[in-house]
């Protein structure tokens, strides 16, 4: 399983973007890269993921670069309501079962 | 609401018992995965099956033991229960086990075991 590297913890001002950024320089080229946030303790939730080209949803965006070894997920305008762990994961390729392998992830706290 | 549900939310039960959880997956997914968190263990993968068969295994213990029924509907045997099992044990489910559009990986609420 490709692994990743984030960093422990970040902060954020209420209202500025946050950039959380992610390093999986073993990728390979059919392996996309998967974002979740886990509030407290509940379930996972997903928030994006992209194989190659950049992504945006309601809820984030998703820059990769070109390489395809370094990502950064962007929450435009952070809430408190934002503060959670987020999780940077390649998923598995089919063959191995598409499973999620998580990491220590970012814990992001929101300040006002 | 990630449309898929287990139950119980919440089981306290004694060393060396037996409990099941269960988990239905969201509409039309195949592919159920089980996951355990504990405090000074962040989320770890149990196993994964698709179409009622095992498609993939994590770190689960022999004690543990899974399996997904015709009607896709998943159950987590957990057994001989020691004070270390106790965690919140997730199911997630996906339409298959590919990346990308359409095979989100989706995530339950969960279900608190507390062994004492």
């Amino acid at each position: 399983d490709a692994k990743t590297t984030q960093p422990t913890s970040m902060d954020c001002a209420e209202g500025r973007a946050a950039n959380l950024p992610c390093n999986h320089s073993t990728i390979s080229g059919n392996e996309y890269v998967y974002w979740y946030r886990q509030i407290h303790s509940q379930g996972p939730q997903y928030i994006i993921h992209g194989l190659k080209n950049n992504e945006t949803n309601e809820m984030a965006s998703l820059i990769i670069t070109e390489d395809r070894k370094s990502s950064t997920l962007i929450l435009p305008h952070a809430t408190l309501r934002d503060t959670a762990v987020y999780y940077c994961i390649v998923r598995a390729p089919y063959n191995q079962g598409g499973k999620l392998i998580f990491g220590q992830g970012t814990e992001l706290s929101v300040k006002p | 609401d990630s449309g898929v549900t287990q139950t119980p939310k919440h089981l306290i039960t004694a060393t060396g018992q037996r409990v099941t959880l269960r988990c239905s997956p969201r509409s039309g997914d195949l592919s159920v995965y089980w996951y355990q968190q504990s405090l000074d263990q962040g989320l770890q993968f149990l196993i994964q099956y698709y179409n009622g068969e095992e498609r993939a295994k994590g770190n689960i213990l022999e004690r543990f033991s899974a399996q997904q029924f015709p009607d896709l509907h998943s159950e987590l045997n957990l057994s001989s229960l020691e004070l270390g099992d106790s965690a919140l044990y997730f199911c997630a489910s996906s339409r298959t086990g590919r990346g990308g559009s359409g095979n989100t990986i989706y995530f339950g609420e969960g279900s608190w075991l507390t062994v004492v």
